[in-house]
Formats: structure tokens, sequence, C-alpha cells
């Protein structure tokens, strides 16, 4: 089983940029979401999917936006890269917002 | 709002010796708990959880967590470390019965030390 899959693993990006964060699940899973982990600060929520049609913003949302393609799929966009978004981001997903949470293996994005 | 304190950044330990994790949680109303176990460069792996019944939780690795309602504690112990046992580990809790996120720790790096 594949469980979460994150694509790309690494990119680096220069200020300005923009790019797409794909992630895909094969657990039919109903909800799915978007964290940054950054050295000292843990996991902070970006954006969740709760359900397939529906997303709503976490802790930290300015400056990323998602899409919740399908019940499999959940993107994040960055539509102008700022070095402030420079992290490793985490996509999950969960069968209820009430169950544990399922991670992919994690981008590393740098922003120069 | 619900918050989640891990006490201590960093553990240094000596390998066979015990150790403890500690995670301590702001809400007093009922709560699911969760620890994660982060290798490098990799995603985050569920450890243990506590939903309900028991408050004694295991994993299959030799750790435990006890949910502690009176102290809003839910501590990480294991009683003899292996070198294989260094890694990042996250306190996570969620609300149950709402429609809450999961809120995470900020992290306890455990080095095993030979």
């Amino acid at each position: 089983n594949a469980g979460v899959t994150q694509t790309p693993k690494f990119q680096v990006l220069k200020t300005g940029q923009s790019m797409t964060l794909q992630c895909a699940q094969d657990m039919n899973h109903n909800s799915m979401y978007w964290y940054r982990q950054d050295p000292g600060m843990g996991l902070r929520l970006i954006y969740y999917s709760a359900s397939e049609g529906t997303t709503d913003k976490g802790e930290v949302p300015n400056g990323y936006n998602v899409s919740r393609l399908n019940k499999r799929e959940f993107s994040l966009r960055l539509e102008s890269a700022a070095p402030s978004q420079t992290s490793v981001y985490f996509c999950a997903s969960s069968v209820q917002r009430n169950t544990e949470a399922f991670f992919g293996q994690g981008t590393r994005l740098t922003v120069v | 709002a619900q918050s989640v304190t891990q006490l201590d950044s960093q553990v240094p330990v000596f390998e066979e010796a015990p150790v403890e994790l500690r995670c301590n949680y702001s809400s007093s109303v009922s709560v699911y708990l969760f620890w994660y176990v982060q290798y490098p460069n990799q995603g985050l792996q569920l450890l243990l959880k506590y939903l309900s019944g028991s408050t004694l939780v295991e994993s299959i690795n030799g750790f435990e967590a006890e949910f502690n309602k009176s102290q809003t504690s839910f501590h990480l112990r294991k009683p003899s470390v292996h070198i294989s046992d260094t890694a990042e580990y996250f306190c996570a809790v969620k609300e149950g019965g709402s429609q809450g996120n999961l809120i995470f720790g900020k992290g306890t790096k455990l080095s095993v030390k030979p």
C-alpha cells in the first residue's frame, strides 16, 4: 500500500515563483491536511479538507491556496513564493477528522 | 483553544536507560491523544493513541503512555531505550466529538547514546 504520496520530494524556488505540491492517498480517507514543519515549531496546519468538495483554513493559511481535486487528491499551491515559506511540507489524511492522521514523506521546499 | 506543551525540546539518554517524554494539553474536555515518531528525513508515523477505555496504552516497540485526566497529561515512557529509538517525538491532541483538528506539540528530540 502506498498510503499518502507527495510530489516532489525536494524543490528549490526563486522568490516570486509559483508551484503546486501534489498529494494523493489511496486509503479512501475523507479528510486531508497540509502541514508545514519548521525547526522548534512543530507542525502547523495550513489548510484542511474535511471531506471532498470542502476546504478550510488552518493556523497559517496566508500565502497558500488548496484544491481538493477529488477524494484522493489534495494539492497545495504557492502563488508567489517567499523565503518565509522555506519549510518541510507534509500532507496527511484521516478517515474522519476525529481519527488519527497518516502522513506522507514530506516535501522539502527552499525559497531563495 | 486547545494547546499542547512538550516540556523538553531535547532528551539525551544512554542506551538501555529508561526515558520519559512529557506532554501536557490545555483542555479539560473529552480529548483524543496521540504520539507520533519522526525518524530523520521521514514523515510522521503513529506510535500510539488514546481514544477511550484503559488509560494506559502501549505500542508494539515497547513504548507506553498514560492518560491522566486530572493532570491533563499524556507522558510517553520506555523502560529501556535502544539506539534505534533516536528520533523526534510529537504529542498531538484532538477534542473528541468535535470538528476540531489535530494540534501538535513542538516535538522532543530523543537522542540515545551508546
